[in-house]
């Protein structure tokens, strides 16, 4: 069983379009991430959630909202989609905050 | 200056030698550091983590920790080239999350 599984692998979709990446985690881990890697390979914090709560919100643009319906869960909605918003996005889980992260495959979002 | 710092590299070296991956961090308080690695197209795994000042050993991999100089660093032993990706350094940063650092190429010559 995969532990944490991000759909869709790929997203290709025009500017301006909206579009939803979901995570689940079968780990019974409390505490859910998302990560932008651009490019360069860097790989940077956008939210964090744990029991459900948000906890990071980092300086990322309105157009991102994150959804978590139980702590199993952690969506990710994006609106308006720009040419900037192309990337890989991760999903990660740990049991607590600051703890080992376990990621998801990624989800590579191209913006055309 | 960056909360975690790694050369970019490429870091090169033949099969068989030791592969040294360094990184600083700008906290004082941090108490955790992770090393993970990812090959290319891949989502980033665990290597090994380490929460005390030292050594940690686990197979060919050896982490080193400093917190007096803030430098973490992980030692290859006898590389090979299926270690050959890119190396990320991850700091609690005392954020309630890791920060992590650019990452290190690592290529092994066979």
């Amino acid at each position: 069983d995969t532990a944490v599984s991000q759909t869709p692998k790929y997203l290709v979709t025009q500017m301006g379009n909206d579009k939803s990446i979901k995570c689940e985690q079968n780990l019974g881990h409390d505490t859910m991430y998302w990560y932008k890697q651009d490019s360069k390979k860097f790989l940077k914090i956008m939210f964090s959630y744990n029991n459900k709560e948000l906890i990071i919100n980092e300086t990322v643009p309105n157009r991102f909202s994150p959804k978590s319906p139980d702590k199993a869960h952690l969506n990710l909605h994006i609106n308006s989609l720009e040419l900037g918003d192309s990337a890989v996005y991760f999903c990660a889980s740990s049991e607590d905050l600051t703890d080992t992260q376990y990621f998801g495959p990624g989800t590579r979002l191209t913006v055309l | 200056q960056k909360e975690v710092e790694q050369n970019s590299g490429p870091l090169s070296v033949p099969e068989g030698a030791i592969a040294s991956l360094n990184c600083t961090y700008s906290d004082r308080g941090s108490q955790s550091f992770f090393w993970y690695r990812q090959y290319s197209g891949k989502s980033p795994e665990l290597i090994m983590f380490i929460y005390s000042n030292g050594d940690k050993e686990d197979g060919r991999f050896t982490a080193q920790l400093n917190k007096a100089s803030q430098y973490v660093s992980l030692l290859i032993r006898d590389s090979q080239p299926s270690d050959s990706a890119t190396y990320l350094c991850a700091v609690d940063t005392g954020r309630r999350a890791l920060t992590f650092g650019s990452g290190t190429r690592l290529q092994v010559q066979p």
